[in-house]
């Protein structure tokens, strides 16, 4: 159980256009999800905290008109990347955080590689 | 504030070689620990977690025990395989919403 699924798992698009990333609960309901940025041998650094049926919660120096956060159901949350350029290209991973009081677990995605040319 | 620091790496060991990745913390509150592990190109799986004091996670052979007096969640494996390579991330929370993460500790085995 507990499974996070990411679509598409790798994407590659030019300078200027948007993307959109979809992240899936597919075994259980989230009413938070996560929005995460991995560089290259590094730590995973939280971009956006995602609430289904309301506004995400940004981190600070995150451009939230940059990377749009839709939790419009409790399994799905999107990010779009918008006017993307190469330094957004990044490893982005999402998690679920499981809905259970007083377990304090996230579940991730397998991530999405996104190239920016 | 929070944060979690781990032992840098790359670790790399032969095969049935002890592991311990080391792990400390700095918390407000009560946090809950974790470790992750991300095998290459993929994202994190949850290794194991222990949520309070003195409790043992464990899974495939891995362990960490939660030790509040020094702060720290290292974890240990009795003998590494060569699957066992991957990068581990040490991690806390205290809301079940933030989560902090270490930097990562690569491990690499040979055989």
């Amino acid at each position: 159980g507990a499974v996070v699924s990411q679509h598409p798992s790798r994407v590659i698009c030019k300078s200027g256009t948007s993307v959109k990333i979809e992240c899936r609960s597919l075994d259980f309901q989230a009413t938070t999800m996560f929005w995460y940025r991995q560089f290259p041998k590094q730590s995973l650094m939280l971009m956006a905290t995602s609430n289904e049926g309301s506004k995400a919660t940004y981190e600070q120096g995150v451009e939230k008109d940059k990377f749009l956060i839709n939790h419009a159901s409790l399994t799905l949350s999107t990010l779009t990347v918008t006017s993307a350029h190469p330094e957004d290209s990044s490893f982005y991973i999402c998690s679920a955080r499981y809905p259970r009081t007083g377990v304090y677990e996230q579940y991730f995605g397998p991530g999405t590689r996104l190239t920016v040319t | 504030g929070n944060s979690v620091t781990q032992m840098e790496g790359p670790v790399t060991l032969s095969e049935e070689a002890f592991l311990t990745i080391n792990c400390t913390y700095t918390a407000t509150g009560y946090p809950s620990l974790f470790w992750y592990v991300q095998y290459p190109g993929e994202g994190l799986q949850l290794l194991l977690k222990a949520t309070k004091a003195d409790d043992k996670g464990s899974n495939k052979g891995f362990e960490a025990t939660y030790r509040k007096e020094t702060t720290s969640f290292h974890l240990e494996k009795g003998s590494v395989q060569v699957s066992d390579s991957a990068v581990y991330f040490c991690a806390l929370s205290v809301t079940g919403n933030q989560f902090y993460f270490g930097t990562g500790t690569s491990l690499t085995v040979i055989p």
